[in-house]
């Protein structure tokens, strides 16, 4: 178990241009969820995958940013023409998912890139 | 949507004194996870609760789980310094597999 990976660590943009920033999860999990969190605040969730599909997208989220984890494996996340409010650690996480049902998977999550957009 | 609400939102106590938080639902949970998140780090998976009433622990940490499934707690008995950190709950919402997180309630621990 290598755990979740994530890249960069730390990104500093200019507002108005374009990041993506990617996650390998630990490798025989079928899940990948992002998520961003901001100072004080519990991280929020932005989309997950199950294995390549994209199953749910947060209603918060908009146009500017899109998913994506082609073969099931790493999966990458952009952000276009950034905005200051963009600023905040995305976290990456990961579970084995094998039933549904009243029990969770927990998630295990990468060090998080923090972007800082000037 | 449902959401799950965490106080205190900080907690400061003295090295050797007990700590909880809790955590509250309007709606009925069908599990509730913990997470510890260390300053600079990332959240770690504590223990999930499925039961009601279900009481779990793991050496001076003991979670809990409301009759009602409504509301869940973590308490830590003679905290350490290596306590320090956020502690979060997250639970399911609704009927999607999305993971909801509280705002958590931040520990500090004087030594």
């Amino acid at each position: 178990d290598t755990g979740v990976s994530q890249d960069p660590r730390h990104k500093i943009t200019k507002r108005g241009q374009n990041v993506t920033f990617r996650c390998d999860p630990i490798s025989e999990h079928n899940r990948l969820y992002w998520y961003r969190q901001t100072l004080g605040q519990g991280p929020e969730f932005l989309t997950y995958f199950q294995n390549e599909a994209q199953l749910e997208k947060s209603r918060l989220l908009s146009d500017r940013f899109s998913a994506e984890r082609p073969k099931g494996s790493f999966s990458t996340l952009e952000i276009q023409r950034t905005e200051q409010g963009d600023s905040a650690m995305y976290l990456c996480a990961s579970s084995l998912t094998r039933s549904t049902g009243n029990v969770n998977s927990p998630l295990h999550f990468g060090n998080g890139t923090r972007l800082t957009v000037t | 949507g449902q959401q799950v609400m965490q106080i205190p939102q900080y907690q400061h106590v003295q090295e050797g004194e007990d700590f909880t938080t809790y955590c509250n639902s309007s709606t009925t949970l069908s599990n509730i996870q913990w997470y510890k998140q260390r300053p600079g780090g990332h959240p770690v998976f504590l223990i999930q609760l499925v039961k009601s009433g279900e009481v779990k622990k793991q050496k001076r940490l003991t979670f809990q789980f409301g009759e009602a499934k409504k509301n869940s707690s973590l308490h830590i008995t003679a905290t350490q310094t290596t306590d320090v950190g956020t502690y979060f709950c997250a639970s399911r919402q609704g009927g999607s597999e999305k993971l909801v997180f509280g705002k958590g309630t931040k520990l500090t621990v004087n030594p």
